[in-house]
């Protein structure tokens, strides 16, 4: 069965400093991959997915990028980390072939 | 964006009773998708109908659509404490890597 792992859980990072979330997938192959943010009290914004390794796509000017350096690996970077940037940080996959999206645990991300 | 606007932000009843949120959206969709999430955790699929589909259901859970008004709702059919949760409906357009826009979501509480 896919399994699906983000980490840390939990992250408290002074402003300015640099950012890595780390997700990955278990138990498929090629899946299209997300990452999404979530203010408190808020529905998800779409900021990166990927359909292959290398191929990232933004939805959203920012101060984050993303990359997928493996079939089931997809990172969220920033190497400045803003106020703003606190939230709730969900990854989630899909199979090609199908149209549901399995999400992470998620990682509370607050920048003070 | 936030497609998807759900209708009530917030709802409240008793043990047994049914639930019942909406949501709408903007543009032609492919399908549509009902996703649960639990306080600080991950979205789970709950249950995705298509655009040619009225209505789906799958245990106590009844969901329709109406492609004219561009609106579904979410039915939960008697209610338990375990369904206190945030449910967001999601779309999914045109986009390549099938991308989901999300509604803001409906804090159902459940008390018993």
């Amino acid at each position: 069965s896919q399994t699906i792992h983000q980490w840390p859980a939990t992250l408290v990072q002074p402003v300015g400093s640099p950012l890595s979330l780390e997700c990955t997938v278990e138990g498929t192959s090629n899946p299209n991959l997300y990452w999404y943010r979530q203010a408190a009290g808020r529905g998800l914004q779409l900021l990166f997915y990927s359909v292959g390794i290398g191929q990232i796509s933004s939805e959203v000017p920012q101060n984050l990028s993303a990359s997928r350096p493996q079939d089931r690996q997809f990172i969220l970077s920033s190497k400045k980390l803003l106020l703003s940037d606190s939230g709730f940080y969900l990854c989630a996959w899909r199979l090609t072939s199908g149209y549901e999206q399995y999400f992470g645990p998620g990682t509370r991300l607050t920048v003070t | 964006s936030q497609q998807g606007e759900e209708d009530p932000q917030a709802l409240s009843i008793q043990e047994g009773e049914n639930a019942t949120m909406n949501c709408s959206y903007k543009t032609s969709i492919n399908n549509l998708q009902w996703y649960r999430q639990n306080s600080g955790r991950g979205l789970v699929h709950l249950i995705l109908i298509r655009s040619n589909e009225r209505e789906k259901h799958s245990g106590r859970l009844r969901v329709t659509l109406d492609t004219s008004k561009k609106s579904s709702s979410l039915l939960i059919t008697a209610s338990r404490a375990a369904d206190t949760a945030s449910y967001f409906c999601a779309t999914d357009g045109s986009g390549s890597a099938r991308q989901l826009t999300f509604g803001s979501g409906t804090q159902l509480t459940v008390l018993p």
